[in-house]
Order: structure tokens, then C-alpha cells, then sequence
């Protein structure tokens, strides 16, 4: 029982470079969503995924986009990474509904030089 | 601006002690309270939730108050143990559409033996 899987779990970057985070649930949730976590700044949304085939922007969208692959699988992409985006980056999942939690996974973290 | 406000930034508290979290937010229409634990390397998991209906909600050593005319929501842990130790995040969300969730800047406690 995997739950939430990210790949890669530590990555570095020099500015300028791409890369995609890739996340993958196993429990058949609805709902997927990509954060970023920054000291003293809590989780910050990026970007989320209320079903298969549709995405919107959360808090903090620009430099980064997403794409739903499937029910599964939601993939987070930095087109030209800025040192800035310098983060831990969580993926998680939810079932819609009243009441249900998200589950996490255990985070990539991120540098860029 | 953050959704959600929590208060301390840090805490330590002695073995057997209270520990208490505090959290406000302005947004009427959050219907649902979740706190989260994290371990260093961790990514978040779901502790305790509470939606507005309610003013307490206790599980074992953690129990969850809200007071919804204050806006306001803590989390107390008793007896607090060592391996309480870890980041608490509460958060708030409307339990419908996307079911996004707005966390707060979190609060690293650490248990004193």
C-alpha cells in the first residue's frame, strides 16, 4: 500500500535547467495537488487537480506547470528553474467529500544554483 | 495573504506538560479543520479534524477546541511525550469542488525529557 509516490526525492539544479516532479497515488482519489514548503511560510499551493483532465492555478502558480496524466498520475514541470524555487515540493491526494484529509507524499526537495 | 494564521512559530514544553497551538482565520465558509503532523524528512500526515458543528473533538492525547464566533481553532496535546516532537500545521477548507486546503506557517514543538 504505497499511497503517495514522488519521484525524485533530492534533485539539483543549475538556473535556466528543466526538470518534471513526478507523482503517482494508489488509492483511486480524486483530487491531486502539488505545494511547496518554505520556512516560515507554511504549505503554499501551487498548482491542483479537482479530477482527471482538469487543473487550475493555486497560490503560488507562476514558474511551474502541471499536467494530469491520468487518474493517477500528476506531474508537476519547471520549465526554466530560478533559485527561488529553492523549496520542498509535497504532492498529495484527497477523496472529494466531506471530511476526508489529504495524504501526502514524502517530498522532493528541490535546489537550484 | 495567509488564510489561515498560527500561533506560536515554535514551542517547548517539558514531559507530561500541555502543549497548545493556536490558529484564526477570517473565511466564514471554511467548513473544515484539519491539524497535521510532520516529522523532520516527512511529509505531513493528518492528526485530528474538527468541522464547525462542533466545539471540541478529542482523540486519545489530542484534542481539538473551536470557537466559531472567535474564528478560532487550537490544538491542545496532553501529557506531551519526546516523540511529540514535530511540526504541527493546522489548516482550514470548504469541503466541496476541489477541496483545496489553505495550511498555516506551522509550529515546531519540541518535548523536553
Amino acid at each position: 500500500n504505497a499511497g503517495v509516490t514522488q519521484t525524485p526525492k533530492f534533485q539539483v539544479l543549475k538556473t535556466g535547467q528543466s526538470m518534471t516532479l513526478q507523482c503517482a497515488q494508489d488509492m483511486n482519489h480524486n483530487s491531486m495537488y502539488w505545494y511547496r514548503q518554505d520556512p516560515g511560510m507554511g504549505l503554499r499551493l501551487i498548482y491542483y487537480s479537482a479530477s482527471e483532465g482538469t487543473t487550475d492555478k493555486g497560490e503560488v502558480p507562476n514558474g511551474y506547470n502541471v499536467s494530469r496524466l491520468n487518474k493517477r498520475e500528476f506531474s508537476l514541470r519547471l520549465e526554466s528553474a530560478a533559485p527561488s524555487q529553492t523549496s520542498v515540493y509535497f504532492c498529495a491526494s484527497s477523496e472529494n467529500g466531506q471530511g476526508n484529509g489529504y495524504t501526502f507524499g514524502s517530498g522532493t526537495r528541490l535546489t537550484v544554483v | 495573504q495567509q488564510q489561515v494564521k498560527q500561533s506560536p512559530q515554535s514551542l517547548i514544553v517539558q514531559k507530561g506538560g500541555i502543549s497548545i497551538i493556536n490558529c484564526a482565520y477570517e473565511n466564514t465558509a471554511f467548513d473544515y479543520f484539519p491539524w497535521y503532523q510532520q516529522f523532520p524528512g516527512k511529509g505531513p500526515a493528518l492528526l485530528i479534524a474538527i468541522r464547525p458543528d462542533v466545539s471540541e473533538k478529542k482523540e486519545g492525547r489530542f484534542t481539538i477546541s473551536f470557537n466559531k464566533s472567535a474564528k478560532q481553532f487550537s490544538l491542545h496535546i496532553m501529557d506531551s511525550q519526546p516523540g511529540d516532537s514535530a511540526t504541527y500545521f493546522c489548516a482550514a477548507s470548504i469541503q466541496t469542488g476541489a477541496n483545496n486546503l489553505f495550511f498555516g506557517t506551522g509550529t515546531r514543538l519540541t518535548v523536553i525529557p
